[in-house]
């Protein structure tokens, strides 16, 4: 069964700096996704960015970017120009792809508490 | 396009009632999920359906737990005899399988249960 392991229960960014969120996962599959969620307090999970393990180059999305190493299995994200709205938990995901025959369920990390200071 | 939506929002009741949650998923969406989210932790997964058919169920929905999707369009999750235990938030998601984004699930706000 894969597992996925978010090590930094909370973390803190001053408005405009960079932070890093860390995230390994175990798996035997060699084809998988790899996902960032962001969920605001009080409100609905939304996808931050993905990352499809057959791509060697790392996703970005706007001020969002991973670092993925598929032989360490760690998967961290990276947010730039830190803005008062990023603050919320962030869970990392693992999902299997259909041509692994595997389930279509998302494997979640226990999350990280981010904390944006003005 | 509406999101996912989830009824009710939140449910209080006494330990060994029967709860039922709501999702309507997002309108031409053939997947759809239900994950448990307790305090501190990421969700789990429960259970999906593609269409009407629930294709895979976690060990974790006991026989306690039931749910359904008739006519593959919108899904109840009943919860028989709760416990303590039970008291989670219950997320619901959907996806459009067969295109490229198919991989997204969209989540719902949740229903958050608590048992007294």
């Amino acid at each position: 069964a894969q597992t996925v392991t978010q090590s930094q229960p909370e973390m803190s960014v001053q408005e405009a700096e960079t932070v890093t969120l860390s995230c390994t996962y175990d798996t035997s599959e060699s084809d998988y996704y790899l996902f960032w969620y962001k969920q605001p307090p009080s409100r609905q999970m939304i996808l931050v960015i993905r990352q499809e393990a057959y791509k060697q180059q790392n996703a970005t999305e706007n001020r969002f970017s991973v670092n993925f190493q598929k032989a360490a299995k760690s998967f961290s994200l990276k947010i730039s120009d830190s803005q008062l709205g990023d603050a919320a938990m962030y869970f990392c995901a693992y999902r299997s792809t259909y041509t692994q025959g595997g389930s279509e369920k998302l494997v979640f990390g226990k999350g990280t508490k981010l904390t944006v200071n003005p | 396009d509406t999101g996912v939506s989830q009824d009710p929002r939140h449910k209080i009741t006494k330990r060994g009632q029967n709860v039922t949650f709501r999702c309507d998923p997002i309108s031409e969406h053939n997947r759809l999920y239900w994950y448990r989210q307790t305090l501190g932790q990421g969700p789990e997964f429960l259970t999906y359906f593609q269409n009407e058919a629930q294709l895979e169920k976690s060990r974790l929905l006991s026989d306690r737990f039931s749910a359904e999707r008739p006519k593959g369009s919108f899904s109840t999750l009943e919860i028989q005899r709760t416990e303590q235990g039970d008291s989670a938030m219950y997320l619901c998601a959907s996806s459009l399988k067969g295109t490229v984004l198919s991989y997204e699930q969209y989540f719902g706000p949740g229903t958050r249960l608590t048992v007294t």
